[in-house]
């Protein structure tokens, strides 16, 4: 079935705190999970992408990990910046029963405050 | 730059007009998408273009029409809009299909629409 959980709607931390977004997905044939960042203004932009025959994967100060057991991945961002506010999208392409669709999350609205 | 390209960034109708949406990419890319992004609501997809032909309609009004001229280019044309169609619509591209080849997709910055 269709269906991406992803919470919370709305987070606000300190700068330099780190920021955890959290996605469950319902396929268990689901095996690859992005996240997307939509600043003000613009599109989402892919940031890091897992795949399912991984736990973890970092790059710089974000990274995503997987818990196919529990069936949800994570988004964490350290040392947050006020140019990571945005709204995080985390994106399941299986979800959608169609060799195109990505099924989203409903999104959460980061703000870091200075 | 994402490589791809929409226009008008903002367009304000009437619920009698006819106008349209266009998209470019620049990316070599053979599928195309648009997505409505309403507030409080998922990114929806509308329409899906692989290599110029429709694969995709998410039982859309028959108000909204897709033409895909080329890989390159996109359109959603407009006609008779109710206000609750106000929203930002979202063009992308991917290389291939998304499943099992992992492909990542390419927005643009999006058309916002208000229909008055």
């Amino acid at each position: 079935g269709e269906n991406v959980e992803q919470h919370p709607s709305t987070l606000s931390v300190q700068e330099g705190d780190s920021a955890v977004i959290k996605c469950t997905y319902s396929d268990s044939a689901s095996n690859y999970f992005p996240w997307y960042k939509q600043e003000l203004g613009k599109g989402p932009q892919l940031i890091i992408d897992i795949r399912s025959n991984v736990g973890e994967k970092k790059d710089q100060r974000i990274a995503v990990t997987l818990n196919k057991t529990a069936k949800h991945f994570s988004l964490h961002i350290t040392e947050t910046q006020p140019e990571d506010s945005a709204v995080y999208f985390c994106a399941d392409p299986n979800s959608g029963g169609s060799n195109y669709k990505l099924t989203f999350g409903k999104g959460t609205l980061l703000t870091v405050n200075p | 730059e994402t490589g791809v390209t929409q226009t008008p960034r903002h367009l304000v109708m009437g619920m009698t007009n006819k106008k349209s949406l266009k998209c470019e990419q620049h990316l070599g890319h053979n599928a195309m998408y648009w997505y409505k992004q309403s507030a409080k609501k998922p990114l929806e997809l509308m329409f899906v273009y692989n290599f110029k032909e429709q694969t995709e309609n998410n039982s859309v009004p028959s108000r909204f029409s897709p033409e895909c001229p080329n890989s390159s280019h996109l359109f959603l044309h407009l006609h008779t809009l109710q206000p609750e169609d106000s929203a930002l619509y979202l063009c992308a591209s991917s290389q291939g299909i998304l499943q099992r080849t992992n492909e990542k997709l390419f927005f643009g910055s999006g058309t916002q629409l208000s229909v008055l």
